[in-house]
């Protein structure tokens, strides 16, 4: 079965440092879909970023990017120059499978301190 | 463009009641899925909708339903309901269903049951 795992239920950082949040997966298929969403406070959830597993460059959007370990199954999200407003919760997701039935992982909570 | 709307924002409900919430999604955007939302399991896919047809669903009993109207507008149901059934119940649409088509997801409709 697909899943998605976030290691990291917590995390807390200052602002303008770099932080990195974790997420493993596993899936038997070649090619799937991987995807980070950002839910802040009380706001609607959006998409940070997505990558194309059959695409080896890492995607980038601006302050953002992963790091795409396919062989690991690991697809971690960096943010550079963290702001107060990157504090959110954080969902790794992934389409993994023929169904297209999309999987997310229990998130990443992740506070920018000032 | 309008973004994705949910209707109601916030339900009170005793068990055994039955509950009906509405997504409207972003226009043009023919797939609608729906996600209940709890701290202890992050987001729980229930069901997606593309065409009026189901086209995936998740592993909830069936007490949750859904249905999907020619203007893509899209219902959910939950028939007796259980203390276990409070959460956050997201909806996400998108263009198309599946691969790497982003979600765009509303407000959500918090559900508590007493």
């Amino acid at each position: 079965a697909q899943t998605v795992t976030q290691s990291q239920p917590e995390m807390s950082v200052q602002e303008a440092e770099t932080v990195t949040l974790s997420c493993t997966y596993d899936t038997s298929e070649n090619n799937y879909y991987l995807f980070w969403y950002k839910q802040p406070p009380s706001r609607q959830m959006i998409l940070v970023i997505r990558q194309e597993a059959y695409k080896q460059q890492n995607a980038t959007e601006n302050r953002f990017s992963v790091n795409f370990q396919k062989a690991a199954k690991s697809f971690s999200l960096k943010i550079s120059d963290s702001q107060l407003g990157d504090t959110a919760m954080y969902f790794c997701a992934g389409d993994m499978n023929r169904d297209d039935k999309i999987i997310f992982g229990k998130g990443t909570r992740l506070h920018i301190l000032p | 463009k309008a973004g994705v709307t949910q209707t109601p924002r916030y339900l009170i409900k005793t068990r055994g009641q039955q509950v009906t919430l509405s997504c409207s999604p972003i226009s043009g955007h023919r797939s609608v899925s729906w996600y209940q939302q709890t701290p202890g399991q992050g987001l729980q896919f229930l069901f997606e909708y593309f065409s009026e047809t189901q086209r995936n669903k998740g592993n909830f009993p069936g007490r949750f339903s859904g249905r999907q109207f020619s203007n893509s507008r899209s219902e959910m149901n939950v028939s007796t309901l259980e203390l276990g059934d409070s959460a956050l119940y997201l909806c996400a649409s998108s263009l198309a269903a599946g691969g790497p088509n982003e979600q765009f997801f509303g407000p959500g409709t918090r559900l508590t049951v007493l």
